[in-house]
C-alpha cells in the first residue's frame, strides 16, 4: 500500500519549458489537492479536485492547470514554466470532500513525498 | 492577516520538557483542526485533529482548542530529539475540505 505517489520526485526546467507532475492514490480516496510549499509561506492550495470529474481553483492557481484523470491519478500542468514556479510540489488526498460532518476523520489528507522543482 | 497564524520559532526546549506550539485563526467558521509535523525535507504528517473545545490526547501528544478564543495548541510532552521539525497548524471551514495552513512552527529539541 503505497498512499500517495507523486512523480517525478526532482526536476530541473528552464523558463518557457512545461511539465506535469504526476500523483496517484491507491486509498480510493475521493478528494485530491496540490499544494506548493514555499520558505516562509508555508503550504498553499492550488487547485483541487473533490471528486473524479471536477476540478476548482484554489489559493494559488495562476500559471497551472490540473486533470483528474480517473479516481485514483490527479496531475499538475505547467504550461510555461517561470522562474517563480520553483518551489516544492505536494500532492494529497482526502477520502471525502465535502466536510458533511466535518469532524470526520474522512476530511484528512494524506501527503505524497513531493516533487523539487527549479525553474531557471 | 493569514486565516492561520503561527509564531514561526524556532522554539527550543531541552529534551524531557514539555512543548507547546500555538495557533490562532481568523475565521470563526473555522470546524476542525489538524497538527501535522513535517520533517526537513519531508512531507508532512498527521499527528493530530480536533473539533471540539477542550483537549484530545493521544500518547504524548495534547491537542487543545479554544473556540471562544479561537486558539489552537499542541502539548509534547517528554519531548525528544526526534520531535525536532516544524509542526504545521491547519483548518477547515465550511462545507469543503480545503485545509488552510499556518507557515508552521520549528521546533528544537535540544540534548
Amino acid at each position: 500500500n503505497a498512499g500517495v505517489t507523486q512523480t517525478p520526485k526532482f526536476q530541473v526546467l528552464k523558463t518557457g519549458q512545461s511539465m506535469t507532475l504526476q500523483c496517484a492514490q491507491d486509498m480510493n480516496h475521493n478528494s485530491m489537492y496540490w499544494y506548493r510549499q514555499d520558505p516562509g509561506m508555508g503550504l498553499r492550495l492550488i487547485y483541487y479536485s473533490a471528486s473524479e470529474g471536477t476540478t476548482d481553483k484554489g489559493e494559488v492557481p495562476n500559471g497551472y492547470n490540473v486533470s483528474r484523470l480517473n479516481k485514483r491519478e490527479f496531475s499538475l500542468r505547467l504550461e510555461s514554466a517561470a522562474p517563480s514556479q520553483t518551489s516544492v510540489y505536494f500532492c494529497a488526498s482526502s477520502e471525502i470532500a465535502l466536510a458533511g460532518g466535518s469532524s470526520s476523520s474522512k476530511n484528512i489528507q494524506y501527503f505524497g513525498a513531493g516533487t523539487r522543482l527549479s525553474v531557471l | 492577516q493569514k486565516e492561520v497564524e503561527q509564531n514561526s520559532g524556532p522554539l527550543s526546549v531541552p529534551e524531557g520538557a514539555i512543548a507547546s506550539l500555538n495557533c490562532t485563526y481568523s475565521d470563526r467558521g473555522s470546524q476542525s483542526f489538524f497538527w501535522y509535523r513535517q520533517y526537513s525535507g519531508k512531507s508532512p504528517e498527521l499527528i493530530m485533529f480536533i473539533y471540539s473545545n477542550g483537549d484530545k490526547e493521544d500518547g504524548r501528544f495534547t491537542a487543545q482548542l479554544n473556540k471562544a478564543s479561537q486558539y489552537v495548541s499542541l502539548l509534547i510532552r517528554d519531548s525528544q530529539p526526534s520531535d525536532s521539525a516544524t509542526y504545521l497548524c491547519a483548518s477547515i471551514t465550511g462545507t469543503a475540505s480545503k485545509l488552510t495552513f499556518g507557515t508552521g512552527t520549528r521546533l528544537q529539541v535540544t540534548l
